[in-house]
């Protein structure tokens, strides 16, 4: 089965810009819809995004739009979310998940970002 | 996009059945079949529990079911186990967005 591996989390100032990855195990993971979902520290699972098969259909979570922006590379098999204006309650373990069945069957790891100066 | 309504928390013994409910509206939960649950152990990752209301991907135990009557789901965990201690969340479709529960923490006691 396919794994998703999550990278790119940190420590950023607020109103600072990160980008975060999520690399496939195998070339399938380009024939799904894939999401990212957060969760603070604490917290319940928010949804933040999702991307068509070919990256030409994308949509966000109204606290993220504008700021953040989901977009794939199908030949490295990696989904990515390029975050700008970040805010403390962005603060979050970020995970990306497959889309499947209008569900999401397949998880990765999570990536911790922390936005605080 | 409000989070459903989720129960902050819900318990049974071992062997007992317990049921937690999501509520939402008309434009998610009740306008849509694509209601599904997550369990989610500490520091772990959530896991897939039900798809489309009532729907048990492979390895899925048949102690976990799923159901909905309106704008309201609800998953039965019956045979309760050591195991099913976690937080559940909800999760529903909703024209193109998805929205989550608020999340369910279930004790086994």
């Amino acid at each position: 089965e396919v794994e998703l591996v999550e990278s790119g989390g940190g420590l950023v100032q607020p109103g600072g810009s990160l980008r975060l990855s999520c690399a496939a195990s195998e070339v399938t993971f380009n024939h799904y819809w894939i999401h990212w979902v957060r969760q603070a520290p604490g917290k319940g699972l928010v949804w933040v995004s999702i991307i068509s098969l070919d990256g030409g259909t994308t949509y966000y979570a109204d606290s993220v739009k504008g700021r953040f922006s989901i977009s794939r590379d199908s030949a490295k098999n990696t989904l990515y979310l390029q975050m700008n204006s970040l805010r403390a309650e962005d603060t979050a373990v970020y995970f990306c998940a497959r889309a499947n069945n209008f569900a999401m069957d397949v998880w990765g790891q999570g990536t911790t970002v922390t936005v605080s100066s | 996009q409000s989070a459903l309504t989720q129960p902050p928390s819900a318990s049974g013994s071992p062997g007992q059945s317990v049921t937690i409910s999501c509520t939402g509206t008309s434009s998610d939960v009740g306008g849509y079949n694509y209601v599904s649950w997550y369990q989610q152990h500490p520091g772990k990752s959530p896991k897939l529990m039900i798809y489309e209301v009532n729907k048990r991907p492979s390895g899925v135990p048949d102690r976990f079911s799923g159901s909905k009557s309106g704008n309201t789901a609800s998953l039965t965990v019956s045979g309760l186990q050591a195991e099913d201690e976690a937080d559940y969340y909800c999760s529903s479709y909703a024209d193109g967005l998805y929205v989550f529960g608020t999340g369910t923490k279930v004790t086994v006691l």
